[in-house]
């Protein structure tokens, strides 16, 4: 069982390129989620989805984009990237909204420097 | 979302029992109190959460004042692998997010 898996692992833009990050879980989950993790802040969400089809905007959503085109799959999109993007980025899903009962699952994270 | 504080680092010794305190005086009575913890370059990882009555896993337990406005994460042998950021959690069935504030950093000591 993968849980969740992240790739790239590590990745160097230059200011004003794109790239997409991948998340994919295989534990059937309706709820994903991307955060970012600044140097020694805690995790602040950028984006989330509840469901294939459904995506909606987090606390730091600006410069990104999302699509949920099927359960397992949820890539975050940075569409010109700015060295204020430069973070650990970390993936998450869990059965249902991760407040209630339900236990989150992370990624191991992207570390992404942009220079 | 309800306001934490944790310190913001303690030293445990190895196999010893560590307390990991948490403050949330404004929790409303509906919030659930979700711990996790973040090994170093790790993403974050679920330890256990509770509503009122204390908690047991085979992680840790969890333990809750009777007024809810205060917790403990029990770990109750630390080993070297317990050393992370331990992050305590209070959040409505309704958030959209957990809400992770700068945790606890637990050293153990050999």
């Amino acid at each position: 069982n993968a849980g969740v898996t992240q790739t790239p692992k590590f990745q160097v833009l230059k200011t004003g390129q794109s790239m997409t990050l991948q998340c994919a879980q295989d534990m059937n989950h309706e709820y994903m989620s991307w955060y970012r993790q600044d140097p020694g802040m805690g995790l602040r969400l950028i984006h989330y989805s509840v469901g294939a089809g459904i995506t909606d905007q987090g606390e730091v959503p600006n410069g990104y984009n999302v699509s949920r085109s099927t359960t397992e799959d949820f890539p975050l999109r940075l569409l010109s990237a700015a060295p204020s993007q430069t973070s650990v980025y970390f993936c998450a899903s869990s059965y249902a909204q991760p407040g209630w009962v339900s236990e989150a699952f992370f990624g191991q994270g992207t570390r992404l420097t942009v220079v | 979302d309800a306001k934490t504080t944790q310190p913001n680092s303690m030293e445990s010794n190895e196999e010893e029992p560590v307390h990991l305190p948490c403050n949330h005086s404004t929790i409303s009575g509906t919030d659930y109190i979700h711990w996790y913890r973040q090994l170093p370059s790790q993403g974050p990882e679920y330890v256990i959460h509770g509503l009122t009555s204390n908690v047991n896993n085979r992680m840790a337990s969890l333990a809750i004042a009777e007024d809810r406005k205060s917790s403990t994460l029990i770990l109750h042998r630390a080993t070297l692998r317990d050393a992370a950021v331990y992050y305590c959690i209070p959040s409505s069935g309704s958030a959209r997010q957990l809400t992770f504030g700068s945790g606890t950093q637990l050293t153990v000591l050999p």
